[in-house]
Protein backbone atom coordinates (compact mmCIF):
# COMPACT_ATOMS: atom_id res chain seq x y z
CA UNK A 1 0.00 0.00 0.00
CA UNK A 2 0.85 3.85 0.01
CA UNK A 3 3.11 5.05 2.61
CA UNK A 4 3.57 9.00 2.81
CA UNK A 5 6.69 10.56 4.56
CA UNK A 6 6.38 14.13 6.00
CA UNK A 7 9.19 16.71 6.77
CA UNK A 8 10.25 18.63 8.69
CA UNK A 9 8.01 17.27 11.64
CA UNK A 10 8.50 20.93 13.23
CA UNK A 11 9.33 23.91 11.73
CA UNK A 12 9.83 27.72 13.21
CA UNK A 13 10.20 30.83 10.81
CA UNK A 14 9.84 34.36 11.20
CA UNK A 15 7.15 36.44 10.18
CA UNK A 16 7.13 37.08 6.83
CA UNK A 17 10.16 34.32 5.72
CA UNK A 18 9.32 31.50 3.03
CA UNK A 19 8.14 27.97 4.68
CA UNK A 20 8.37 25.25 2.95
CA UNK A 21 7.54 21.38 3.39
CA UNK A 22 8.40 18.08 1.73
CA UNK A 23 6.66 14.69 1.33
CA UNK A 24 7.42 11.65 -0.87
CA UNK A 25 4.88 8.94 -1.58
CA UNK A 26 5.49 5.59 -3.11
CA UNK A 27 3.31 4.26 -5.01
CA UNK A 28 3.92 5.15 -8.31
CA UNK A 29 -0.29 4.89 -9.20
CA UNK A 30 -0.85 7.90 -7.01
CA UNK A 31 -2.91 10.54 -8.76
CA UNK A 32 -4.39 13.16 -5.96
CA UNK A 33 -1.92 15.29 -3.38
CA UNK A 34 -4.11 17.95 -1.27
CA UNK A 35 -2.38 19.32 1.50
CA UNK A 36 -4.90 19.79 4.79
CA UNK A 37 -4.15 22.76 7.77
CA UNK A 38 -5.38 21.88 10.97
CA UNK A 39 -5.13 25.07 13.61
CA UNK A 40 -4.73 23.94 17.31
CA UNK A 41 -8.06 21.44 18.78
CA UNK A 42 -9.88 22.20 15.25
CA UNK A 43 -10.65 19.77 12.41
CA UNK A 44 -8.39 19.16 9.45
CA UNK A 45 -9.35 21.34 6.74
CA UNK A 46 -8.07 21.37 2.53
CA UNK A 47 -5.98 24.51 1.78
CA UNK A 48 -4.36 23.67 -1.65
CA UNK A 49 -4.53 20.04 -3.49
CA UNK A 50 -2.64 19.14 -6.74
CA UNK A 51 -3.77 16.24 -9.52
CA UNK A 52 -0.65 14.20 -11.28
CA UNK A 53 -1.39 15.83 -14.51
CA UNK A 54 -0.18 19.03 -13.20
CA UNK A 55 3.66 20.23 -11.67
CA UNK A 56 2.53 22.93 -10.00
CA UNK A 57 -0.30 25.33 -8.38
CA UNK A 58 -0.83 28.46 -7.25
CA UNK A 59 -3.42 30.14 -4.44
CA UNK A 60 -2.41 33.23 -3.15
CA UNK A 61 0.62 32.87 -0.69
CA UNK A 62 0.67 28.84 -1.00
CA UNK A 63 1.68 26.90 -4.08
CA UNK A 64 2.46 23.22 -3.94
CA UNK A 65 4.99 21.25 -6.81
CA UNK A 66 4.72 17.67 -7.81
CA UNK A 67 7.56 15.65 -9.01
CA UNK A 68 5.90 12.27 -10.24
CA UNK A 69 9.03 11.16 -11.15
CA UNK A 70 10.72 11.15 -8.12
CA UNK A 71 7.95 10.93 -6.03
CA UNK A 72 7.56 13.96 -4.31
CA UNK A 73 5.62 17.26 -3.63
CA UNK A 74 5.88 20.13 -1.95
CA UNK A 75 4.33 22.72 -0.16
CA UNK A 76 5.21 26.27 -0.02
CA UNK A 77 4.11 29.35 1.80
CA UNK A 78 5.25 32.63 1.46
CA UNK A 79 5.39 35.84 3.39
CA UNK A 80 4.35 34.01 6.23
CA UNK A 81 1.90 35.39 9.09
CA UNK A 82 1.53 33.96 12.39
CA UNK A 83 -2.15 32.66 11.74
CA UNK A 84 -0.14 30.19 9.49
CA UNK A 85 1.12 28.73 12.66
CA UNK A 86 -0.96 25.29 12.41
CA UNK A 87 -0.15 21.75 11.80
CA UNK A 88 -0.40 20.93 8.00
CA UNK A 89 -1.18 17.34 6.65
CA UNK A 90 -0.01 15.95 3.05
CA UNK A 91 -1.82 13.08 1.41
CA UNK A 92 -1.70 11.23 -1.45
CA UNK A 93 -4.82 8.21 -2.74
CA UNK A 94 -3.42 4.90 -2.16
CA UNK A 95 -2.49 4.03 -5.51
CA UNK A 96 -5.10 4.16 -8.54
CA UNK A 97 -7.71 3.82 -6.33
CA UNK A 98 -8.42 7.37 -5.86
CA UNK A 99 -10.90 5.99 -3.34
CA UNK A 100 -8.67 6.48 -0.22
CA UNK A 101 -6.00 8.97 1.08
CA UNK A 102 -2.75 8.18 3.21
CA UNK A 103 -1.99 11.34 5.37
CA UNK A 104 1.09 11.85 6.05
CA UNK A 105 2.50 12.44 9.87
CA UNK A 106 2.48 16.17 9.53
CA UNK A 107 4.20 19.33 10.23
CA UNK A 108 4.11 21.80 13.01
CA UNK A 109 4.74 24.79 11.50
CA UNK A 110 5.21 27.80 13.85
CA UNK A 111 5.69 31.65 12.71
CA UNK A 112 7.37 34.07 15.23
CA UNK A 113 6.01 37.46 14.93
CA UNK B 1 -25.26 22.92 4.68
CA UNK B 2 -24.00 22.95 8.50
CA UNK B 3 -21.16 20.36 7.22
CA UNK B 4 -20.44 16.94 8.56
CA UNK B 5 -21.61 16.57 12.18
CA UNK B 6 -20.32 14.74 14.78
CA UNK B 7 -21.48 14.02 18.55
CA UNK B 8 -20.36 13.65 21.02
CA UNK B 9 -17.66 16.15 21.05
CA UNK B 10 -15.97 14.70 23.89
CA UNK B 11 -16.80 11.50 25.38
CA UNK B 12 -14.67 10.17 28.91
CA UNK B 13 -15.96 6.14 29.49
CA UNK B 14 -14.22 3.38 31.97
CA UNK B 15 -12.43 0.96 30.62
CA UNK B 16 -15.05 -1.79 29.44
CA UNK B 17 -17.98 0.12 28.41
CA UNK B 18 -19.46 0.42 25.45
CA UNK B 19 -18.77 3.79 23.43
CA UNK B 20 -20.66 4.90 20.16
CA UNK B 21 -19.71 7.56 18.11
CA UNK B 22 -21.99 9.14 15.40
CA UNK B 23 -21.56 10.87 12.23
CA UNK B 24 -23.79 12.91 10.00
CA UNK B 25 -22.23 13.42 6.30
CA UNK B 26 -22.94 16.45 4.48
CA UNK B 27 -26.28 15.65 2.35
CA UNK B 28 -25.23 14.08 -1.64
CA UNK B 29 -21.49 13.08 -0.43
CA UNK B 30 -21.22 9.57 -1.50
CA UNK B 31 -18.07 8.32 0.50
CA UNK B 32 -17.69 8.65 4.08
CA UNK B 33 -14.24 8.07 6.04
CA UNK B 34 -13.78 7.29 9.66
CA UNK B 35 -10.00 8.18 10.72
CA UNK B 36 -8.46 8.45 14.00
CA UNK B 37 -5.75 11.08 15.72
CA UNK B 38 -3.23 9.88 18.23
CA UNK B 39 0.16 11.76 18.67
CA UNK B 40 1.89 9.03 18.48
CA UNK B 41 0.39 7.40 14.90
CA UNK B 42 -1.02 10.56 13.44
CA UNK B 43 -4.38 10.50 11.10
CA UNK B 44 -4.91 6.74 10.44
CA UNK B 45 -7.94 5.95 8.27
CA UNK B 46 -10.25 3.24 9.62
CA UNK B 47 -12.83 2.28 7.74
CA UNK B 48 -14.66 4.00 4.26
CA UNK B 49 -18.08 3.63 2.92
CA UNK B 50 -19.56 4.48 -0.66
CA UNK B 51 -23.17 4.98 -0.81
CA UNK B 52 -23.25 3.63 2.61
CA UNK B 53 -21.54 -0.44 1.99
CA UNK B 54 -18.29 -0.53 3.88
CA UNK B 55 -15.59 -0.88 1.16
CA UNK B 56 -12.35 -0.88 3.27
CA UNK B 57 -11.87 -1.83 6.82
CA UNK B 58 -8.46 -2.69 6.84
CA UNK B 59 -7.44 0.07 9.18
CA UNK B 60 -10.31 -1.23 11.70
CA UNK B 61 -7.36 -1.98 14.95
CA UNK B 62 -8.94 -4.89 16.31
CA UNK B 63 -12.76 -6.43 16.01
CA UNK B 64 -13.48 -4.28 19.32
CA UNK B 65 -13.89 -1.69 16.79
CA UNK B 66 -17.18 -2.35 14.48
CA UNK B 67 -18.52 0.50 11.97
CA UNK B 68 -22.26 0.97 10.75
CA UNK B 69 -23.80 3.11 7.89
CA UNK B 70 -27.64 2.36 7.99
CA UNK B 71 -28.33 5.35 5.70
CA UNK B 72 -27.01 8.36 3.44
CA UNK B 73 -27.37 10.10 6.62
CA UNK B 74 -26.01 8.76 9.10
CA UNK B 75 -23.01 6.48 10.35
CA UNK B 76 -21.86 4.85 13.74
CA UNK B 77 -18.67 3.57 15.36
CA UNK B 78 -18.54 1.79 18.12
CA UNK B 79 -16.01 0.12 20.37
CA UNK B 80 -16.91 -2.59 22.30
CA UNK B 81 -15.05 -2.84 25.08
CA UNK B 82 -12.99 0.27 25.20
CA UNK B 83 -9.62 0.47 26.58
CA UNK B 84 -7.35 2.84 27.81
CA UNK B 85 -5.64 2.93 24.77
CA UNK B 86 -8.33 3.86 22.88
CA UNK B 87 -8.32 6.75 23.41
CA UNK B 88 -7.98 9.65 20.52
CA UNK B 89 -9.63 11.99 18.28
CA UNK B 90 -11.80 10.46 15.96
CA UNK B 91 -13.20 12.56 13.02
CA UNK B 92 -15.32 11.44 10.08
CA UNK B 93 -14.97 13.12 6.92
CA UNK B 94 -17.36 13.11 3.95
CA UNK B 95 -16.64 13.57 0.02
CA UNK B 96 -18.54 13.46 -3.47
CA UNK B 97 -16.37 11.17 -5.82
CA UNK B 98 -13.82 9.63 -2.78
CA UNK B 99 -10.34 10.06 -2.12
CA UNK B 100 -9.37 12.23 -5.28
CA UNK B 101 -11.81 14.70 -4.09
CA UNK B 102 -11.92 17.24 -1.05
CA UNK B 103 -12.75 15.59 1.99
CA UNK B 104 -14.74 17.39 4.44
CA UNK B 105 -13.92 16.97 8.06
CA UNK B 106 -16.34 16.76 11.00
CA UNK B 107 -15.27 18.25 14.40
CA UNK B 108 -14.06 15.40 15.55
CA UNK B 109 -15.14 13.08 18.92
CA UNK B 110 -12.11 13.35 21.40
CA UNK B 111 -12.32 9.72 23.65
CA UNK B 112 -10.92 9.33 26.82
CA UNK B 113 -10.85 6.05 28.34
CA UNK B 114 -10.21 5.84 31.57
Amino acid sequence: GENVEQHPSTLSVQEGDSAVIKCTYSDSASNYFPWYKQELGKRPQLIIDIRSNVGEKKDQRIAVTLNKTAKHFSLHITETQPEDSAVYFCAATDGDSSYKLIFGSGTRLLVRP
Amino acid sequence: DAGVIQSPRHEVTEMGQEVTLRCKPISGHDYLFWYRQTMMRGLELLIYFNNNVPIDDSGMPEDRFSAKMPNASFSTLKIQPSEPRDSAVYFCASSFGGGNTEAFFGQGTRLTVV
